[in-house]
């Protein structure tokens, strides 16, 4: 089956660092995907990690363990602007879909 | 521009009336998707598309149908055996065969009258 875990809700403070966790179950992987997505708006893609290890990408940055089935989204110096839902998303290899979590929605308080 | 239209952005539904939401992406791309999210909650896949003609249920596919009769459009009819329509539903699109990212749509937000 398909099993994509992430936590309801996180609250960090502005200037703060934090850490959104996935973990996941799927058959076969082909990418797992970052996208924020603000209140009543689209998604917008973050990150991506095919291979294991740290992608960085300015104020954020994305980690992978396939054995593990373990992923993290890390966002530094938190901002206002930050306060969004995090959907972690894999691609699996067979139908060439994309499996999405249920999201994280973080709070950053001044 | 390159990128994934969605029109209406709101759409209202009477009991027992069929509703179609437009989907229309200029980014050359084969797959495409449709998903529905209910608020505080994750995406859901009704249908997806790897290629023309040709078109998967995902896991909610009841009370919905689609088409893909040419690349660039790939409309969800909201029919009248979804019981439970209201919701906020994105089309999506990404490259076949590439690890690439999705591309989403605005979104339509359906609403029973």
């Amino acid at each position: 089956g398909q099993n994509i875990d992430q936590p309801t809700e996180m609250t960090a403070t502005e200037g703060a660092i934090v850490q959104i966790n996935c973990t996941y179950q799927t058959s076969g992987f082909n990418g797992l995907f970052w996208y924020q997505q603000h209140a009543g708006e689209a998604p917008t893609f973050l990150s991506y990690n095919v291979l294991d290890g740290l992608e960085e990408k300015g104020r954020f940055s994305s980690f992978l363990s396939r054995s593990k089935g373990y992923s993290y989204l890390l966002l530094k110096e938190l901002q206002m602007k930050d306060s969004a839902s995090y959907l972690c998303a894999v691609r699996d290899n067979y139908g060439q879909n994309f499996v999405f979590g249920p999201g994280t929605r973080l709070s950053v308080l001044p | 521009d390159g990128g994934i239209t969605q029109s209406p952005k709101y759409l209202f539904r009477k009991e027992g009336q069929n509703v179609t939401l437009s989907c229309e992406q200029n980014l050359n791309h084969d797959a495409m998707y449709w998903y529905r999210q209910d608020p505080g909650q994750g995406l859901r896949l009704i249908y997806y598309s790897q290629i023309v003609n040709d078109f998967q249920k995902g896991d909610i596919a009841e009370g919905y149908s689609v088409s893909r009769e040419k690349k660039e459009s790939f409309p969800l009819t909201v029919t009248s055996a979804q019981k439970n329509p209201t919701a906020f539903y994105l089309c999506a699109s990404a490259l076949q065969g590439a690890v690439q990212p999705q591309h989403f749509g605005d979104g339509t937000r359906l609403s029973i009258l």
